[in-house]
């Protein structure tokens, strides 16, 4: 059964830095896509990040890009998201999720987890 | 970016009626279109991707059609596991980009 297990949602203050962790089983990690998905309280899903699988690159949503960051260890079935320079607008339940590959969705997704960024 | 607009945005309705829910482009996506299930606090769950494939173990009364701007979402019969809030998803082009969703609700 796939699995993804998320960590690391906290509150934060403003300009400061956190990092979250996706842990996956029950699939073959490396393969996959690996995407985050935010969605701020009451409002709808936002597109963050992916990292395609097999080394196929990186991509951003224009919010974060040049602030958070995406990464991957296939040795741990784990992906990363890296975020500073948090802004109060960051303020989110962050989603990681999975895609097969070219051609297909997300179809699997993490539980969620909080990120307040409030001074 | 792609600009992604449903209608409605909220939409009344009660146990078998038929629902139908629409997803406009803002410009050619092919059938790069994903539509997603989310009830509150929960994880939004894949329901069609490919505009019209639906996803395995997703009931039959869902079904989606479309192909370059226009797509739809077709519950044929509304069962009470499906008031929920929808939302539409386009894959074509980095970067991706949801509807603003669609939340069905008890008539």
């Amino acid at each position: 059964e796939v699995h993804l297990l998320q960590s690391g949602g906290d509150l934060v203050q403003p300009g400061g830095s956190l990092r979250l962790s996706c842990g996956g089983s029950g699939f073959t990690f490396s393969s996959h896509d690996m995407s985050w998905v935010r969605q701020a309280p009451g409002q709808g899903l936002e597109w963050v990040a992916i990292t395609v699988g097999g080394g196929g690159g990186f991509y951003y949503g224009d919010s974060v890009k040049g602030r958070f960051t995406v990464s991957r260890d296939n040795s741990r079935n784990t992906l990363y998201l890296q975020m500073n320079s948090l802004r109060v607008e960051d303020t989110a339940t962050y989603y990681c999720a999975k895609k097969i590959g070219y051609g297909y969705a997300l179809d699997s997704w993490g539980q969620g987890t909080l990120v307040i960024v409030s001074s | 970016d792609i600009q992604m607009t449903q209608s409605p945005s909220t939409l009344s309705a009660s146990v078998g009626d038929r629902v139908i829910i629409t997803c406009r482009a803002s410009e050619n996506i092919n059938t790069w279109l994903a539509w997603y299930q989310q009830k509150p606090g929960k994880a939004p769950k894949l329901l069609i991707y490919k505009a019209s494939t639906l996803e395995s173990g997703v009931p039959s009364g869902f079904s989606g059609s479309g192909s370059g701007t226009d797509f739809t979402l077709t519950i044929s019969s509304l069962q009470p596991d499906d008031f929920a809030t929808y939302f539409c998803q386009q894959y074509n082009n980095y970067p991706w980009t949801f509807g603003q969703g669609t939340r069905v609700d008890v008539k």
